[in-house]
């Protein structure tokens, strides 16, 4: 295991469409996040998982956005009715906290998301 | 409310030479600041980081500088190389309720000329 890896790495949609995109993490990180970055822009976060428990949500994840992470390995991000501006890239970090003196995350290469 | 920005979009550098990032941050809650480096079509790659207890961190070419009462802090490359050209994003740690989340500034755009 190299990484965390996302798929699909790209993802063309008609505007109400719903889509779908994963995370796999690297193993044995038992924290996930997903963040959102749009151009000109740094990441920015959207929802955040311990585990199989979703502990964190941004006031950015509008309720047409929701995230899973069952058995606490991969994660789901599906957008329902997608819209125009949903268009940017998701992109999925992990990391793994046996203490509270490093706080780096890990991400992987990201799903473009183009709604037309 | 942008908390952490970097103010300069690009930055030009000779082979060879050093390579000054610059960060403010305007949260003084936030505790750990990491530097992260991405190339275009991948996801951000960490470089390095520092503690809010420390003023200086050192990995091989890359310095971060940590000056708490400006709330600022500079990430150096020195010597630069073409490989390094790339966007470089400044993130703080903030703490949740239970965790933490990265606030990224807008990046950089460093390009190294041979």
């Amino acid at each position: 295991d190299t990484g965390v890896s996302q798929n699909p790495r790209h993802k063309i949609t008609k505007r109400g469409q719903n889509v779908t995109f994963r995370c796999d993490p690297i193993s044995e990180h038992n924290r996930l996040y997903w963040y959102r970055q749009t151009l000109g822009q740094g990441p920015e976060f959207l929802t955040y998982f311990q585990n199989e428990a979703q502990l964190e949500k941004s006031r950015l994840l509008s309720d047409r956005f929701s995230a899973e992470r069952p058995k606490g390995s991969f994660s789901t991000l599906e957008i329902q009715r997608t819209e125009q501006g949903d268009s940017a890239m998701y992109l999925c970090a992990s990391s793994l906290v046996w203490d509270r003196s490093t706080y780096e995350q890990y991400f992987g290469p990201g799903t473009r998301l183009t709604v037309t | 409310d942008q908390q952490v920005k970097q103010n300069s979009p690009s930055l030009s550098v000779q082979e060879g030479r050093i390579s000054i990032l610059n960060c403010d941050y305007t949260n003084s809650m936030f505790d750990y600041f990491l530097w992260y480096k991405k190339y275009p079509a991948e996801g951000p790659t960490f470089l390095i980081s520092i503690s809010s207890i420390k003023d200086k961190n050192e990995d091989g070419r890359f310095t971060v500088f940590l000056n708490k009462s400006a709330k600022h802090l500079s990430l150096h490359i020195v010597p630069s190389q073409p490989g390094d050209s790339a966007v470089y994003f400044c993130a703080a740690s903030a703490r949740m309720e239970y965790g933490n989340k990265l606030v990224f500034g807008a990046g950089t755009i460093l390009r190294v000329k041979s």
